[in-house]
């Protein structure tokens, strides 16, 4: 099976840097993905990472350390709009699936 | 991107009745559509996986003869929640994912069931 772990909260200040960690124990591995999620609304891609290292992309990075099942996306500049839940989802490699398995979200606070 | 709509994004229903949830793909032909359900402050939890022309395939404790799925077309896949009860409200979500590399699910807008 599959088990993901995620803060369930943090706060920031607007304009401050946030980091998100992610811990996860699967059966293979085959890809971490991080969604933005905002209240009501249906998930939204934010990043993608299958081998070790940083990903950057604008004023959001996602990094990954295969060794360690450990990922954390990092926040720059943060505006109020970036309130949202931000799921780490990792798909595994059991049976030939390739249906990502969600965190249950870390519900980030910006507040000016 | 693939754009998936779903439809409608809230329905608020009595006790006992049944709810249809659609989910369209409307610039890729979807033989596959994933169906999610999220509770307040919870995790996706997928619940089937449903095949253009055949049975949809459910997760373990999801009751197929209560959440009924149709995909008959490459475009339409439908969700139905049969005889709904309180503890069926929440937020149901059907998404597209091809697996491949880097390609990320597409998930359709959602849709909040309230069940009074």
């Amino acid at each position: 099976g599959q088990n993901i772990d995620q803060p369930t909260e943090m706060t920031a200040t607007e304009g401050a840097i946030v980091q998100i960690n992610c811990t996860y124990q699967t059966s293979g591995f085959n890809g971490l993905f991080w969604y933005q999620q905002h209240a009501g609304e249906a998930p939204t891609f934010l990043s993608y990472n299958v081998l070790d290292g940083l990903e950057e992309k604008g004023r959001f990075s996602s990094f990954l350390s295969r060794s360690k099942g450990y990922s954390y996306l990092l926040l720059k500049e943060l505006q109020m709009k970036d309130s949202a839940s931000y799921l780490c989802a990792v798909r595994g490699a059991s049976g030939g699936s390739y249906i990502p398995t969600f965190g249950r979200g870390t519900s980030l606070i910006v507040h000016p | 991107g693939a754009v998936v709509s779903q439809h409608p994004s809230w329905v608020i229903c009595k006790s006992g009745t049944s709810v249809k949830i659609e989910c369209r793909s409307l610039d890729f032909q979807a033989t596959t559509m994933f169906w999610y359900r999220q509770f307040p402050k919870q995790s996706l939890m997928l619940m089937a996986t449903s095949n253009e022309g055949s049975k949809a395939t459910y997760e373990q404790g999801v009751e197929k003869d209560k959440f009924l799925i149709n995909h008959a077309s490459l475009t339409l896949s439908t969700l139905t929640v049969t005889s709904a009860h309180p503890e069926d409200s929440s937020f149901y979500i059907c998404s597209q994912q091809t697996g491949v590399g880097n390609t990320e699910a597409f998930f359709g807008q959602g849709t909040r069931l309230t069940v009074v």
